[in-house]
């Protein structure tokens, strides 16, 4: 049973507009939550985290929001460009604790111009 | 400064054949993990390592080995390649395992087996 889910599995959004990507868990013990950034051909990469003491963290155009209380987090893209398109992984883990990352199956963002 | 690489990008093998996933980086980092990507399913940890000599299982370790005898190197290995290893396997690197949000990653090796 998949502890971090991302239920799109795909989202289209008008350049210049807001994007909302979205992850729900199920892992109480989760304290500490990640978005990475994926290009076709191409690893990952870390975009953004927040820790469970706080509900909002801010880089630039991103911003990730946490609701404890609903298992839910997502992440903000304003304005979305065209260089944004890419599948984007919600992961999660428990600090102190291994350090072990779990992650979402992903939610491919296509951002037109 | 290469980064993390990976060797081969593809690769088709049949039922039953071994072969090695090869993983280097160049930055000196103590932390080295091995993912697998199935669609849907995210990345998940087959076997990472903490230092050079120190192995440890992640979350699907079952048909693969790992060994770190150097800093640099994080070969991964398929003793009898099963149709349900077909994914893409991807090598990530971080300063240590407290830094693995950050950690980089390979480009990928998508491995078919038939």
């Amino acid at each position: 049973d998949q502890q971090v889910k991302q239920n799109s599995p795909s989202l289209s959004v008008q350049e210049g507009r807001i994007s909302i990507l979205n992850c729900d868990y199920t892992n109480s013990m989760f304290d500490y939550f990640l978005w990475y950034k994926k290009y076709p051909a191409e690893g990952p990469t870390f975009l953004i985290s927040i820790s469970s003491i706080k509900d909002k963290n801010e880089d630039g155009r991103f911003t990730v929001f946490l609701n404890k209380s609903a298992k839910h987090l997502s992440l903000h893209i304003v304005p979305s460009q065209p260089g944004d398109s890419a599948v984007y992984f919600c992961a999660a883990k428990i600090e102190n604790a291994g350090n072990m990352l779990t992650f979402g199956g992903g939610t491919r963002l296509m951002v037109k111009p | 400064n290469a980064g993390v690489t990976q060797t081969p990008k593809f690769q088709v093998l049949k039922t039953g054949q071994s072969m090695t996933l090869q993983c280097a980086q160049d930055m000196n980092h103590e932390y080295m993990s091995w993912y697998r990507q199935d669609p849907g399913m995210g990345l998940r940890l087959i076997h990472y390592s903490v230092g050079a000599g120190i192995t440890d299982q992640g979350e699907v370790p079952n048909g693969y080995n790992v060994s770190r005898s150097t800093t640099e190197d994080f070969p991964l290995r398929l003793l009898s390649a099963a149709p349900s290893q077909t994914s893409v396997y991807f090598c990530a690197s971080s300063r240590d395992r407290e830094f693995v949000d950050e950690q980089y990653f390979g480009p990928g090796t998508r491995l078919t087996v038939t």
